[in-house]
C-alpha cells in the first residue's frame, strides 16, 4: 500500500523558513516522480513543485520561484520542500503527491497534508 | 501558463440524479487531464486520468469525456457518498501544472 507522510509544518513569521518532510512507502519511491500541491484555507488546489525520479529535473510555480527549493533522497526514500522568506500567501495545508502510473504527471497517491501558518 | 475553467463552481443536486461538470482549457491539452473528489479535511482522490481512464477502485458511475480545450466529469447516479468539490487538472504541461478553481456538488 502506497503512504506519503508528511511532517514539519507549523506556524512562522514571514521572512523566515521552514523544510517539509514526505516519507514515502509502499512503492519504488526512486520510479517516480514526486510533487507537493498546497491549498490555502476555504481555496483551490495550487501545484507548487515537482522532482524528475532521479532528481534531474525539478519544476516550480511561478509564485515560488527563488524562495522554495523541492529535492529528494531515494536512499531514504523522501521527498523534501525548502521553504524560505515566506509570505503570509504561503499559509496552506501542504500535500505530498506521487506521479501517476500512466504516462504524464498528475497525482495517484496523496499523503494527509500539514499545515503551514505564516502569520505575524 | 494553461488556465483551466471549471463550471459550474457550485451545483445544488439532488441522490440520483445525473451531473455533469465542465473544464475549459485555455489551449489545447490533448487528453492530459485528470479529475479529483474532495471531502472537507481530507486529501483530494484521484478519480480518472487521461481524461476517460478510471483509477482503478472508483466507482464506474463516475466517466470523463473530452479532448483538446473541453471536457466533462460525469457522474451518472449521485450517492450520498459523492457530495464533495471536484477539481480538474491539466499536465499537458508537466512544468507547470495547473487546476481548475472546483466544483462544489451539494445537496439539493
Amino acid at each position: 500500500e502506497v503512504q506519503l507522510v508528511e511532517s514539519g509544518g507549523g506556524w512562522v513569521q514571514p521572512g523566515e523558513s521552514l523544510r517539509l518532510s514526505c516519507a514515502a512507502s509502499g512503492f519504488t519511491f526512486s520510479s517516480y516522480w514526486m510533487n507537493w500541491v498546497r491549498q490555502a484555507p476555504g481555496k483551490g488546489l495550487e501545484w507548487v513543485a515537482n522532482i524528475k525520479y532521479d532528481g534531474g529535473e525539478e519544476y516550480y510555480v511561478d509564485s515560488v520561484k527563488g524562495r522554495f527549493t523541492i529535492f529528494r533522497d531515494n536512499a531514504k526514500n523522501s521527498l523534501y520542500l525548502q521553504m524560505n522568506s515566506l509570505r503570509v500567501e504561503d499559509t496552506a495545508v501542504y500535500y505530498c503527491a506521487r506521479d501517476g502510473v500512466d504516462a504524464g504527471v498528475y497525482f495517484d497517491s496523496w499523503g494527509q497534508g500539514i499545515l503551514v501558518t505564516v502569520s505575524s | 501558463d494553461i488556465q483551466m475553467t471549471q463550471s459550474p463552481s457550485t451545483l445544488s443536486a439532488s441522490v440520483g440524479d445525473r451531473v455533469t461538470i465542465t473544464c475549459r482549457a485555455s489551449q489545447s491539452i490533448s487528453s492530459w487531464l485528470a479529475w479529483y473528489q474532495q471531502k472537507p479535511g481530507k486529501a483530494p482522490n484521484l478519480l480518472i486520468y487521461k481524461a476517460s481512464n478510471l483509477e482503478s477502485g472508483v466507482p464506474s458511475r463516475f466517466s470523463g469525456s473530452g479532448s483538446g480545450t473541453e471536457f466533462t466529469l460525469t457522474i451518472s447516479s449521485l450517492q450520498p457518498d459523492d457530495f464533495a468539490t471536484y477539481y480538474c487538472q491539466q499536465y499537458n504541461n508537466y512544468r507547470a501544472l495547473t487546476f481548475g478553481e472546483g466544483t462544489k456538488v451539494e445537496i439539493k
